[in-house]
């Protein structure tokens, strides 16, 4: 079946402009994770859902960072006056919550440019 | 919260040979302990991921031992193929095992043919 989608596969911004990132998990997964990450280092977690509202959103730098998923499903990430610091990789991830397994699978991820 | 720390940044191993990346965790309550394979361009793709109440899991040429007190756990690929050349990273989550990931920096696993 389908794995986990994001889109767009690459973003390249001005800094100061306004961000959208998307994500499609896996259908039926009612957990869904965004991760950062850097080159040359591993993902930091940014915030998960769990259905429709933000479970922990301890990992969202500041408050430029937002994220919605408004019917359980796809998910947006938002960033406003982007940085060039914020330039990274964006990964998505949906878990099926409750299962025996409780393994996250990732998406390709979305590689942000701010320049 | 919980800091995972990961050795070695590199490694190059000869084909056949068995490679092993170690991990420390600082949270006692971790309760899920990951290893993610990602090759280039790609997402992280779970290899193997064992829970604290077992020391040891083994599937076919991957292995993960863990030890809770200690708070160290590690991975071991044997008759190692080039296939298995991309970045390891490990991992450890809380007591469900769904909830955030605390990811290491990574190894780069080199197999020398």
């Amino acid at each position: 079946g389908a794995g986990v989608s994001q889109t767009p596969s690459n973003k390249v911004t001005e800094k100061g402009k306004y961000v959208e990132l998307r994500c499609d998990p896996i259908s039926g997964h009612t957990a869904l994770y965004w991760y950062r990450q850097s080159l040359g280092q591993g993902p930091e977690f940014l915030i998960y859902f769990q259905g429709t509202g933000a479970a922990d959103d301890s990992g969202l730098p500041n408050d430029r960072f937002f994220a919605v998923r408004p019917e359980g499903s796809v998910s947006t990430l938002k960033i406003q006056r982007t940085e060039r610091g914020d330039s990274a990789v964006y990964l998505c991830a949906s878990s099926l919550w409750g299962a025996p397994s409780v393994e996250q699978y990732f998406g390709p991820g979305t590689r942000l440019t701010v320049t | 919260g919980e800091n995972v720390e990961q050795h070695p940044s590199t490694l190059s191993v000869q084909e056949g040979d068995s490679a092993v990346i170690k991990c420390t965790y600082s949270d006692s309550a971790s309760n899920y302990f990951p290893w993610y394979k990602q090759e280039l361009g790609k997402g992280p793709q779970l290899i193997i991921d064992i829970r604290s109440n077992v020391g040891e899991k083994k599937d076919q040429r991957i292995a993960v031992t863990l030890n809770k007190t200690a708070k160290h756990f590690s991975l071991h690929i044997t008759e190692t193929q080039p296939e298995d050349s991309a970045v390891y990273f490990c991992a450890a989550s809380g007591l469900f095992g769904n909830e955030k990931l605390t990811f290491g920096t990574g190894t780069r696993l080199t197999i020398i043919p």
